[in-house]
Formats: C-alpha cells, structure tokens, sequence
C-alpha cells in the first residue's frame, strides 16, 4: 500500500529553522517526482517545490532562496528545509507524488511569536 | 507566473444536479491540467489529470475536458458526498500554479 507520512510540523518563530520530512512507503521516491503544496489557514493550496527523478529541482517564487527540497533515497523520505520562516508560512504543508493521488495528510506549520 | 481562474466561486446545487466549473489559464497550458477534491479538514484529492484522464478508482460522474487555456469539470448526478471545494492547477510550466477554488455546495 502507497503511504505518504509527513511529520516535523510545529510552533516557530518568525526567523527560525524548520525540517519537514515525508516518509514513503509502497513506491520509490527516487523513481518519481514528488511535491510540497500548502495551505494557509482558510486559503486555497499553493504550490510550493518540486524535485525530479534526476534531482532538478524547482520553488515558489515566495520560498525560493529560504527553502530547500531534498530526499534521501536509503530512507525513502523527502525533505523540505525551511529556513527564514515568516508568519505567511503558516500553513498545512503536503507532500504527493508526481501527479498520482497520493498525498500525505499534511503537517501544520505555525510561524508566530 | 501562469494565472489560474476559477469560476464560480461559490457554486449551489441539488443533489442529482449535474453542475460544470470552469478554469481558464492566462496563457497556453496544453493539456497540463489537473482537478482536486477538498472536503475541510482533508487533504486534497486527485481526481483527473492531463485534463480529462481520471484517476484511479474516481466515479465516472466526475468528466475533464479542455485545451489551452479553457477546461472544464462536470460532476453528474450529485450526491452528498461530492459537496466540496474543487481546485485546478496547471503542471505546464513553472511555478504550478493552483486556481482559488470552487466550492460546492448544497442549496
């Protein structure tokens, strides 16, 4: 069975560090391209990273610079580093795998003082 | 950045309706599109890609057409279950981009 389980959420401050991971289980992330979304509180979904099959990898324009995306293919986990976190990232923060319908369950990140 | 726009926002319908929910892209997508099902609370889920190909396990009642710029998504036969907010996004070129949403809901 194909499961995606996102963990690494939490309460942060504005100008802090977090790590996202997305454990994978069922597939090879390696094999496929996986993806961040979000949400904010009340909001539609946003996309946030993509990394390819090859490692390419690509961002929002609104997180480009302060977040990174990375898997590390013994854990079958991906990553998203974020760092410089402001309050407009608070949001639920999804991972999926390519244009599949797996999704994670999401992780809530809360960027406040 | 490729702008995604949703119409109606807020859609009202009966249960056994069939209702249609556009999403037009500011510039050329091909086929490049995909639609999600959000119920609150729930993670979103995929229901068709490459703008018309349904996904797994999803209900025929649930259609995609469209090309370019102007795509569609008919839901017939309505039923409770389908009462949700309903996203488009566009994976032609970077950044993807999702629409504001439609939500559905039951008059």
């Amino acid at each position: 069975e194909v499961q995606l389980v996102e963990s690494g959420g939490g309460l942060i401050q504005p100008g802090g560090s977090l790590r996202l991971s997305c454990a994978a289980s069922g597939f090879t992330i390696s094999a496929n391209y996986m993806t961040w979304v979000r949400q904010a509180p009340g909001k539609g979904l946003q996309w946030v990273s993509l990394i390819y099959s090859d490692g390419t990898t690509y961002y929002a324009d609104s997180v480009k610079g302060r977040f990174t995306i990375s898997r590390d293919n013994s854990k079958n986990t991906l990553y998203l580093q974020m760092n410089s976190l402001r309050a407009e990232d608070t949001a639920v923060y999804y991972c999926a795998r390519g244009l599949t319908p797996n999704w994670g369950q999401g992780a809530l990140v809360t960027v406040s003082s | 950045d490729i702008q995604m726009t949703q119409s109606p926002s807020l859609l009202s319908a009966s249960v056994g309706d069939r209702v249609t929910m556009t999403c037009r892209a500011s510039q050329g997508v091909s086929n490049s599109l995909a639609w999600f099902q959000q119920k609150p609370g729930k993670a979103p889920k995929s229901l068709i890609y490459a703008a018309s190909t349904l996904q797994s396990g999803v209900p025929s009642k649930f259609s995609g057409s469209g090309s370019g710029t102007d795509f569609t998504l008919t839901i017939s036969s309505l039923q409770p279950e389908d009462f949700a907010t309903y996203y488009c996004q566009q994976y032609n070129s970077f950044p993807f981009t999702f629409g504001q949403g439609t939500k559905l809901d039951i008059k």
